[in-house]
């Protein structure tokens, strides 16, 4: 399957700094990727779109001033904590989207996740 | 507005034993339905994708069925080992792909 890759993978900040973490399609392109968030025990949240060349289109009740996404290449897309606070620590998770040209096929490649703390 | 829900939501077996993991989802209009296994503190492994147009898949000891009609999929695992454990997630995909809560399977020697 399609490789996705996250950077970093755990990092640790204080109060009132920005984290920005990248998303990466190794061996396909992807006009869209997608940002999820995880609580401890519990599912994956959909935060946002993001869509190649274009702005990302947020869930609601996600702050876009707060998660700034950028998709800037094919292969690239980058979510940026604003000004993080200790209830923003949680496990964020990109995934990139395969699809075929008609559509039928769609298939999400996730990937390995970062750790967020803030202290 | 779907909703995915799996049941059980944890679940302790001998190794050995088959098991059976279930999914539902409110919108049966669905691209497709996906399995994936997230091990503690880890990203996701996409274990089997069923189109909307199949009814199951298969991929080693795990079986995974899809009955949309009735908004329904099940995942079987034959012959449980310890290495199974983790937790699996079931995911459909409409305009976008929405997560059920997970079942922790726990797989004891």
């Amino acid at each position: 399957g399609a490789v996705v890759s996250q950077h970093p993978s755990r990092v640790i900040c204080k109060s009132g700094t920005s984290v920005k973490i990248e998303c990466r399609s190794l061996d396909f392109q992807a006009t869209t990727m997608f940002w999820y968030r995880q609580f401890p025990k519990k599912s994956l949240m959909l935060m946002a779109t993001s869509n190649e060349g274009s702005k990302a289109t947020y869930e609601q009740g996600v702050e876009k001033d707060k998660f700034l996404i950028n998709h800037a290449s094919l292969t690239l897309s980058t979510l940026t904590v604003t000004s993080a606070h200790p209830e923003d620590s949680s496990f964020y998770i990109c995934s990139a989207r395969v699809s075929d040209y008609g559509g039928t096929y769609n298939e999400q490649f996730f990937g390995p996740g970062t750790r967020l703390t803030v202290l | 507005k779907q909703e995915v829900t799996q049941i059980p939501a944890a679940l302790s077996v001998p190794e050995g034993e088959n098991l059976v993991l279930n999914c539902s989802f409110t919108d049966s209009a669905i691209y497709n339905l996906q399995w994936f296994r997230q091990d503690p503190g880890k990203g996701l492994t996409s274990l089997l994708l069923i189109q909307s147009s199949q009814r199951e898949q298969t991929s080693g000891r795990l079986n995974a069925s899809l009955d949309k009609s009735s908004g329904r999929s099940t995942l079987y695992i034959a012959a449980s080992q310890p290495g199974d454990s983790a937790t699996y997630l079931c995911a459909v995909l409409g305009g976008k792909l929405i997560f059920g809560q997970g079942t922790e399977l726990s797989v004891k020697p």
